[in-house]
């Protein structure tokens, strides 16, 4: 059982170019989520999808967009990379429904020159 | 903003030791969970306690919620040297339900000498 799938796991961009991090789970889930990490900052959510067919913003969402292409994947995309925009980013998975237990992805790295 | 804010940022103690770490939050909640990061991995879930508990164990784990004073504490007992990783609480707000979303705190780095 794989969990959650994050790829890829380090990448490394110049400003301005895009990108998108992908995020597959196999628990089938209802509830994604990605957050980015920062140095003491904690874990800050950028967008979230309660279910299959929605998405929300979440605390940090400038200078980024998501997609739910189903229920099992669950996409984050830069358009125009930005150096404050490296970080850790993670994707996680719930069973929705409520407030429980979120599983996370291994993180991506991601560095903006 | 961030919901919580966690006590201390970091704690050194030798193994065998008790490690306790505290958690403050600002709005009402649904629940409050802990969570542990391994260096460079992800978070793994530790353990949930709801509004309505005020307190609650897991193997070597104690969690207590006050719900009062808006904080939580865990308390790791005779720590081994592979619990050094850093620590977080992240709340559910009241009226998070439908979304699941999680606020988390800064983290507890917690090392752990053999």
């Amino acid at each position: 059982n794989a969990g959650v799938t994050q790829t890829p796991k380090f990448q490394v961009l110049k400003t301005g170019q895009s990108m998108t991090l992908q995020c597959a789970q196999d628990m089938n889930h209802n509830s994604m989520y990605w957050y980015r990490q920062d140095p003491g900052m904690g874990l800050r959510l950028i967008y979230y999808s309660a279910s299959e067919g929605t998405t929300d913003k979440g605390e940090v969402p400038n200078g980024y967009n998501v997609s739910r292409l189903n229920k099992r994947e669950f996409s984050l995309r830069l358009e125009s990379a930005a150096p404050s925009q490296t970080s850790v980013y993670f994707c996680a998975s719930s069973r929705g429904g409520g407030t429980g237990e979120l599983f996370f992805g291994e993180g991506s790295r991601l560095t903006v020159l | 903003s961030q919901q919580g804010e966690e006590d201390p940022q970091a704690l050194s103690i030798q193994e065998g030791e008790n490690a306790t770490m505290n958690c403050s939050y600002k709005t009402s909640i649904n629940n409050l969970q802990w969570y542990r990061q391994n260096s460079g991995r992800g978070l793994v879930h530790l353990i949930l306690i709801r509004s309505n508990e005020r307190e609650k164990h897991s193997g070597r784990l104690r969690v207590t919620l006050d719900t009062s004073k808006k904080s939580s504490s865990l308390l790791i007992t005779a720590s081994r040297a592979a619990d050094t990783a850093s620590y977080f609480c992240a709340t559910a707000p009241v009226g998070s339900s439908n979304t699941g979303k999680l606020i988390f705190g800064q983290g507890t780095t917690l090392q752990v000498k053999p």
